[in-house]
């Protein structure tokens, strides 16, 4: 039972343009989304995060929007640049303000930035 | 700051052997979580430890098990490995407040079952 999908396990985008990367759940008790970058030999690496109150969230080249209805949140990423190749993963908690609840992780995008 | 250590960073192992992995948590945080990643699975999670107690677990057999000191490291345990156990285990940590989800990770331990 997958409760957090990223379809697309690869994607390849040209330098300087737009990244999108797609995640979706069915959970419907998640209420906080996190994106994560891996490179090879590391651990994931925090990036950008939503809570289930906002829409939209904003970090230098880093958006992600969230559409509850859907149940769906993806990653933008612009402009790409060849630092961004990397395997994304896309993380859900329903954290109901307890503390540091389980992250349910998606099985990970690889992107590829072609110069 | 330093970040999330965890070692040994590779092990090799036979079945039916057991294996102690280790993770010392960024200073100041209190929580730490564990997570096994293979291959088109993602990242699976396998309990949480908050203040020496196992706050959350996932669905793993209870050959998986761990415990976590005063100091906040945490030591996982893998008890009577299989074939299938071969991984990269992670470590995060976090300051395991309330709404406290980012998680920061470790590098990883690569355990190899042969």
């Amino acid at each position: 039972d997958q409760q957090v999908k990223q379809n697309s396990p690869s994607l390849s985008v040209q330098e300087g343009r737009i990244s999108i990367l797609n995640c979706d759940y069915t959970n419907s008790m998640f209420d906080y989304f996190l994106w994560y970058k891996k490179y090879p030999a590391e651990g994931p690496t925090f990036l950008i995060s939503i809570s289930s109150i906002k829409d939209k969230n904003e970090d230098g080249r880093f958006t992600v929007f969230l559409n509850k209805s859907a149940k769906h949140l993806s990653l933008h990423i612009v402009p790409s640049q060849p630092g961004d190749s990397a395997v994304y993963f896309c993380a859900a908690s329903s954290g109901l303000g307890f503390g540091n609840e389980k992250l349910t992780f998606g099985t990970g995008t690889r992107l590829t930035i072609i110069p | 700051k330093a970040g999330v250590t965890q070692t040994p960073r590779y092990l090799i192992k036979t079945r039916g052997q057991q294996v102690t992995l280790s993770c010392s948590p960024i200073s100041g945080h209190r929580s730490v979580s564990w997570y096994q990643q293979t291959p088109g699975q993602g990242l699976q999670f396998l309990f949480e430890y908050f203040s020496e107690t196992q706050r959350n677990k996932g669905n793993f057999p209870g050959r998986f098990s761990g415990r976590q000191f005063s100091n906040s490291r945490s030591e996982m345990n893998v008890s009577t490995l299989e074939l299938g156990d071969s991984a990269l285990y992670l470590c995060a940590s976090s300051s395991g407040g309330s709404h406290s989800y980012e998680q920061y990770f470790g590098p990883g331990t690569r355990l190899t079952v042969t």
